[in-house]
């Protein structure tokens, strides 16, 4: 069971380029979450979705645009990254809302040099 | 404004013993309360939750207590094995008719020694 899958696991970006961050869960959930992890922070939740084709705004949602064209796929995508956003983002699914236990990938470490 | 607060960044105790992790949270509204479980360089793990409308919920070595009018829950682990040795977060549930979402806390490192 591959759960849900986040690509890539690492990547080092300039300030000012753009990447898309891919989730991937097989599942069937129908919610999917983009959180970002800081020292110190916790989990910050930046975009969530509750079906195909719905996007919501988080808690920090400045800077990050997210698509959710099919239901098993959610993308994150930062237009011109900033080193601010050097984080750990960890894709999330639940099977309905927030009370539904949710499922992490293992995340996606990114540096902005 | 941190809503959900784990004020303890970490936490030591011995194997066999009871663990006993804290988390306060500020927002009445609040319906619902997850535990996660975190080790290094993977996802978090859901560990046990509780309604609001309920003061304990029990799943085998864990416990988790939720005291409303004090806004606090805690986690109980009892007895304590080197394999809790990891990152406790809790979530709290906020719902309204645009929104379902989770809030966490900053985590507490666990660590279980021999």
């Amino acid at each position: 069971n591959a759960g849900v899958t986040q690509t890539p696991k690492f990547r080092v970006l300039k300030t000012g380029q753009s990447m898309t961050l891919l989730c991937a869960q097989d599942m069937n959930h129908e919610y999917m979450y983009w959180y970002r992890q800081d020292p110190g922070m916790g989990l910050r939740l930046i975009h969530y979705s509750v079906g195909e084709g719905t996007t919501a705004k988080g808690e920090v949602p400045d800077g990050y645009n997210v698509s959710r064209l099919k239901k098993q796929n959610f993308l994150l995508g930062l237009e011109s990254a900033a080193p601010s956003q050097t984080s750990v983002y960890f894709c999330a699914s639940s099977f309905a809302g927030g009370n539904q236990p949710q499922h992490f990938g293992d995340g996606t470490r990114l540096s902005i040099l | 404004d941190q809503q959900v607060k784990q004020n303890s960044p970490s936490l030591s105790v011995q194997e066999g013993r009871i663990s006993i992790l804290n988390c306060d949270y500020t927002n009445s509204m609040f319906d619902y309360f997850l535990w996660y479980k975190k080790y290094p360089a993977e996802g978090p793990t859901f560990l046990i939750s509780i309604s609001s409308i309920k003061d304990k919920n029990e799943d085998g070595r864990f416990t988790v207590f939720l005291n409303k009018s004090a806004k606090h829950l805690s986690l109980h682990i009892v007895p304590s094995q080197p394999g809790d040795s990891a990152v406790y977060f809790c979530a709290a549930r906020v719902r309204s008719y645009n929104t379902d979402k989770l809030i966490f806390g900053t985590g507490t490192r666990l660590q279980v020694f021999p």
